[in-house]
């Protein structure tokens, strides 16, 4: 089974400061993908990064980055220089490659607020 | 256009009633898959297909909930018997393959209120 812990249900940050949205996750598949996904009020689920558990290097995508600690079973987002744009739900997701791991397993998600 | 696309964006119908949803992926996107989303909630897998193999509908629910893929490519979620609890909001997405890790894209969804 696979799970995603996301502990921050809600966080603020300073327009054009940097912010760390919190991921662990728990599996059993030896290969797997990490993914975070961007939620605004209007509802749609907006793919943001992606990270593969045999990748060396850590993700990056823009003024997006993750931060893989694969011994620590964390896959923080990082947003630097935030923007008033960013404030939205952000979801960490996983699949694995086996059977029903192969769905994506969402965390319950952090609701990101910029303030001007 | 070149997202995945659902219909209807909102759907208000009454307990009992029968509702059907439709996505249509993204054109090149073998996989599919439907997800439920309740007020103030994650997501929660409901079905996914795979080209022509047999769907994996570990997610549904309840017998109440089918869904179907013709010709590969448009899809359609069947809710039966409507409860309240069937309020939500159901995501389709499509991704190039589930063989390796192609990531998700997602249509803005149906907004479902059984009244």
């Amino acid at each position: 089974a696979q799970k995603i812990t996301q502990t921050q249900p809600g966080m603020f940050v300073q327009e054009k400061e940097a912010v760390t949205l919190d991921c662990t996750y728990d599996t059993s598949d030896p290969s797997y993908g990490l993914f975070w996904y961007k939620q605004p009020s209007s509802g749609e689920m907006i793919f943001l990064i992606y990270q593969g558990s045999y990748d060396q290097q850590n993700a990056t995508e823009g003024r997006y980055s993750l931060n893989f600690q694969k011994a620590r079973k964390s896959a923080n987002l990082v947003i630097s220089a935030s923007q008033l744009g960013d404030s939205a739900m952000y979801f960490c997701a996983m699949r694995g490659r086996s059977g029903s791991a192969r769905q994506l397993t969402f965390g319950s998600g952090t609701q990101l607020t910029v303030l001007p | 256009g070149a997202g995945v696309s659902q219909s209807p964006s909102n759907k208000v119908t009454e307990k009992g009633k029968d509702v059907e949803l439709r996505c249509d992926p993204i054109s090149g996107h073998t996989a599919l898959y439907w997800y439920r989303q309740s007020l103030g909630q994650g997501l929660e897998f409901l079905i996914y297909f795979q080209g022509n193999s047999a769907p994996d509908k570990s997610g549904l629910p309840s017998d109440r909930f089918s869904a179907e893929r013709t010709g590969g490519s448009v899809s359609t979620l069947t809710i039966q018997r409507t409860q309240q609890e069937d309020s939500a909001v159901y995501l389709c997405a499509s991704s190039l393959t589930t063989g390796d890790f192609q990531p998700q894209h997602f249509g803005d969804g149906t907004r479902l209120s059984i009244l």
